[in-house]
């Protein structure tokens, strides 16, 4: 069963604009998730954390939130450049467990 | 110089062949991962080693095996390659903050391809 799930393969918007990358979660164990970032060729690099003691964690232009009862977290991005165009990965830890699991990714476009 | 190198960084080989992917980290950290790729499927957890005598089996350890030769080098192995293992293979690493897994840090990847 997938724990973690990005139900969104692709996004794209428009330069200077929001961009909204969700990601959903089924163990209620989850207390630490984080957001990476992948360019092609490259290999995943750190974008920012959220502890579930906290609902919201800001860094610069990204922002993520966190809604425990709803199991949903999103990662804001203002405003969205043409070189924040990569696969996001949303993944969680917790329950004991000090293994990250990841979603499938959402891979965002970001148009000049 | 990248902190975590993985080698090679492409292989192509043929079905029934024992390869070996190497990973080298200069972090200093205790923990280390290896990851497999799949489109569509994201980042998957092979294997990984909290320290030098710590090794553990992730959620698709069957067909792989690993070597922890020292802090700084874990190896992953494939016995007898098959197809379906034609990936993109991630090495991690990880400082393992107040008990939790934590920021990972990625090499750059090993494209394997199975023929």
């Amino acid at each position: 069963d997938q724990q973690v799930k990005q139900n969104s393969p692709s996004l794209s918007v428009q330069e200077g604009r929001i961009s909204i990358l969700n990601c959903d979660y089924t163990n209620s164990m989850f207390d630490y998730f984080l957001w990476y970032k992948k360019y092609p060729a490259e290999g995943p690099t750190f974008l920012i954390s959220i502890s579930s003691i906290k609902d919201k964690n800001e860094d610069g232009r990204f922002t993520v939130f966190l809604n425990k009862s709803a199991k949903h977290l999103s990662l804001h991005i203002v405003p969205s450049q043409p070189g924040d165009s990569a696969v996001y990965f949303c993944a969680a830890s917790g329950g004991g467990s000090e293994k990250l699991v990841f979603g499938k990714g959402t891979k965002l476009t970001v148009n000049p | 110089d990248a902190d975590v190198t993985q080698t090679p960084r492409n292989r192509i080989t043929k079905t029934g062949k024992r390869i070996m992917l190497e990973c080298s980290q200069t972090k200093g950290h205790d923990r280390m991962y290896w990851y497999r790729q799949d489109p569509g499927l994201g980042l998957r957890l092979i294997y990984y080693s909290f320290d030098v005598k710590d090794i553990n089996k992730g959620e698709i350890s069957d067909g792989y095996s690993v070597s922890r030769q020292a802090q700084a080098k874990f190896s992953l192995s494939l016995e007898s390659a098959i197809p379906n293992q034609t990936a993109l293979y991630f090495c991690a690493t990880s400082p393992g903050v107040r008990g939790r897994t934590g920021e990972l840090f990625f090499g750059e990847g090993s494209r394997l391809t199975v023929l």
